[in-house]
């Protein structure tokens, strides 16, 4: 398809085991965003990558988080020995940086909801 | 840094009436951007409006429009002729031109009513 793609939908682990989440951003798009969104809440900001940059980590709430972007593409999020309070929406979005860039929207994946038991 | 605010964290409006979510922002950059995204219950982040800050006139898609007052800060989203469909979070979110990341606000949950 033609959107960002995650995957998987919906992860249910237990506690203290590790997870990866995918993203597939849209074509041609240099820039790829991880959020959490916990339930009724706003957007968590985790990681920024944009083209061959050093991504912005800001937002990685621990070491435990983790995520890597191969090829300009496909990224990956880790979360390592996972806790009750991992548990949330993770979102993925990507971007086109034009000239200028402040213009171009973030197109959103559908998210992969995560529960740790 | 940048930051967005917004103060309504629930709105409720009739259905065919109009409604006005409030957002301010932040920001020392001289260029950005400001966007305000739907998110219905069923959890997709839907792209609604956009306006740049050097753009003269306010932006319209459809039903949506952005009061956008620059001197103040405000990007205000006006939603036309209200329909049920309409119920949803809307956040409001900023990008600069240099960093560009963006940082979205707490989200306003709007609520239309039969």
């Amino acid at each position: 398809g033609a959107g960002v793609s995650q995957s998987p939908s919906n992860k249910v682990t237990e506690k203290g085991k590790d997870v990866e989440l995918r993203c597939d951003p849209i074509s041609g798009h240099t820039a790829l965003y991880w959020y959490r969104q916990s339930l009724g809440q706003g957007l968590e900001f985790l990681i920024y990558f944009q083209g061959n940059s050093a991504p912005d980590k800001s937002g990685l709430p621990s070491d435990r988080f983790s995520a890597e972007r191969t090829g300009g593409s496909v990224s990956t999020l880790t979360i390592q020995r996972t806790q009750q309070e991992d548990s949330a929406v993770y979102l993925c979005a990507s971007s086109l940086v034009g000239t200028g860039g402040a213009n171009q929207p973030q197109h959103f994946g559908d998210g992969t909801r995560l529960s740790i038991l | 840094a940048q930051k967005i605010t917004q103060t309504q964290p629930g709105m409720f409006v009739q259905e065919k009436e109009a409604v006005t979510l409030d957002c301010t922002y932040d920001t020392s950059d001289p260029s950005y951007g400001l966007f305000w995204y739907k998110q219905p219950s069923s959890g997709e982040m839907i792209f609604l409006i956009y306006q740049g800050s050097y753009d003269q006139q306010n932006a319209t898609e459809g039903r949506y429009s952005l009061n956008f007052q620059k001197a103040r800060k405000s990007a205000n989203l006006v939603i036309s002729a209200s329909q049920l469909g309409d119920s949803a979070m809307y956040f409001c979110a900023i990008r600069d031109n240099y960093g560009q990341n963006f940082v979205f606000g707490p989200g306003t949950r709007l609520s239309v009513l039969p």
